[in-house]
């Protein structure tokens, strides 16, 4: 059974850094693309950062660009997203998904976690 | 990069069919065969219904289809049930190197 585990959320002042982390199991994790996406609670779905499966190829919504960034650890089955310099408006549900492929262009995200709770305020 | 545009809400009876539609443009929609759609229901993870405009994952009904003409993709889907009152979410890659969702679309079931 595929499982996707966020953690790391929290509640976290503007301008402050915050590193989430995904543990994947139930799939041979090396052999696909992974993505970030978040959800503000109560509106849709934004599409946060994806990364191919070597890590070779990383891609970055314009909203977050130069402030956060995507990684994995194929050995540890696990994602990682560092976001530096939060804002308010980075408050949100954030989605750790598998892309049924290896390159994440594709955006065929075809298993999801239960997400993890960003809270950015002073 | 905006958002795909899809309509805030849709219903039907059950037994009838309905189609969601997600307007974009030649940069994303229009450009690309990476478009999928998402079911979601509030407090659950999204589920993946459809992908590369067409294709269905192993496990999901037939009563679920989609398409594109140009710039639109549409979702339908058919023989209406309860249990498919849901928020649906389009997606697509675009030509800036990202991924872009529509702004979601509620199902209510009469």
């Amino acid at each position: 059974e595929v499982q996707l585990v966020e953690s790391g959320g929290g509640l976290v002042q503007p301008g402050r850094s915050l590193r989430l982390s995904c543990a994947a199991s139930g799939f041979t994790f090396d052999d696909y693309a992974m993505h970030w996406v978040r959800q503000v609670p109560g509106k849709g779905l934004e599409w946060v950062s994806g990364i191919s499966w070597s890590s070779g190829s990383v891609g970055y919504a314009d909203s977050v660009k130069g402030r956060f960034t995507i990684s994995r650890d194929n050995a540890k089955s696990s994602l990682y997203l560092q976001m530096n310099s939060l804002r308010t408006e980075d408050m949100a549900l954030y989605y750790c998904a598998k892309d049924m492929g290896p390159v994440w262009r594709r955006a065929s995200l075809d298993y999801w976690g239960q997400g993890t709770l960003v809270t950015v305020s002073s | 990069q905006s958002a795909l545009t899809q309509p805030a809400s849709v219903s039907g009876s059950p037994g009838q069919s309905i189609t969601i539609s997600c307007t974009g443009t030649s940069s994303d929609v229009g450009g690309y065969s990476y478009v999928s759609w998402y079911q979601h229901h509030p407090g659950n993870a999204p589920k993946l219904l459809i992908y590369d405009v067409s294709n269905r994952p192993s496990g999901v009904s037939d009563r679920f289809s989609g398409s594109k003409s140009g710039n639109t993709a549409s979702l339908t889907i058919s023989g209406l049930q309860a249990e498919d009152e849901a928020d649906y979410y389009c997606s697509s890659y675009t030509s800036s190197t990202t991924l872009v969702f529509g702004g979601g679309t509620k199902l209510t079931v009469l």
